[in-house]
């Protein structure tokens, strides 16, 4: 199974800042077949970014993905208001399909 | 509008059993794999299972926490996958997402195993 170790567990920044989110997997994560979610309190995860980079229908181009292999990385250029809330990445390239712990971005 | 919805959620004792169903709509459901992942109180997202397309062998894979309890299936002249949970234990406990792919999400149903 592929662990993923998101860091940092908690970023705290100010609206217009620049959030940049890490993801390690323990080993090499196939086709890139890396994902991205943000979930709010309440909410269902909210698909941000498929295949390290693709920003899902709907995702402001504020948010970027890069990555391969078994580092990548979310960046939100200039955080909105809308956006602090808990990051998740997914590995959904090997079985079994596994999660982060998660990042947390909150208002300093 | 492309949406899942889930439901069959509920109070349910220890040992117990019960029956989640995941309906699509909007897309063809037949052409998508379907997966349930699940969320503990204040915890965060584990897979739970998936089940494959009919032209993928309609197989299943699931995770080690529920081999061997837990089953999905899916009736695609329906557009619905079920997910069946026998000898439920208070772990299980947690709001149950079922997904197309990893693209659309429904809302959650909320299982509680509790005496």
């Amino acid at each position: 199974e592929i662990v993923l170790t998101q860091s940092p567990g908690a970023l705290s920044l100010s609206p217009g800042e620049r959030a940049t989110l890490s993801c390690r997997a323990s080993q090499s994560v196939s086709n890139s077949k890396l994902a991205w979610y943000q979930q709010k309190p309440g909410q269902a995860p909210r698909l941000l970014i498929y295949g390290a980079s693709s920003r899902a229908t709907g995702t402001p181009n504020r948010f970027s993905g890069s990555g391969s292999g078994t580092d990548f990385t979310l960046t939100i250029s200039r955080l909105e208001p809308e956006d602090f809330s808990v990051y998740y990445c997914q590995q959904y390239g090997n079985s079994p399909w596994t999660f982060g712990q998660g990042t947390e971005v909150e208002i300093k | 509008e492309v949406q899942v919805v889930e439901s069959g959620g509920g109070l349910v004792q220890p040992g117990r059993s019960l029956r989640l169903s995941c309906r699509g709509f909007g897309f063809t459901f037949g052409d998508s794999a379907m997966t349930w992942f699940r969320q503990a109180p204040g915890k965060g997202l584990e897979l739970v299972g998936l089940i494959r397309t009919e032209a993928f062998g309609g197989t299943a894979e699931y995770a080690a926490s529920v081999e061997g309890r837990f089953t999905i299936s899916r009736d695609d002249s329906k557009s619905i996958a079920y997910l069946q949970m026998n000898s439920l234990k208070t772990e299980d406990t947690a709001l149950y997402y079922c997904t197309r792919e990893i693209l659309t999400w429904g809302r959650g149903t909320l299982v509680t195993v509790s005496s």
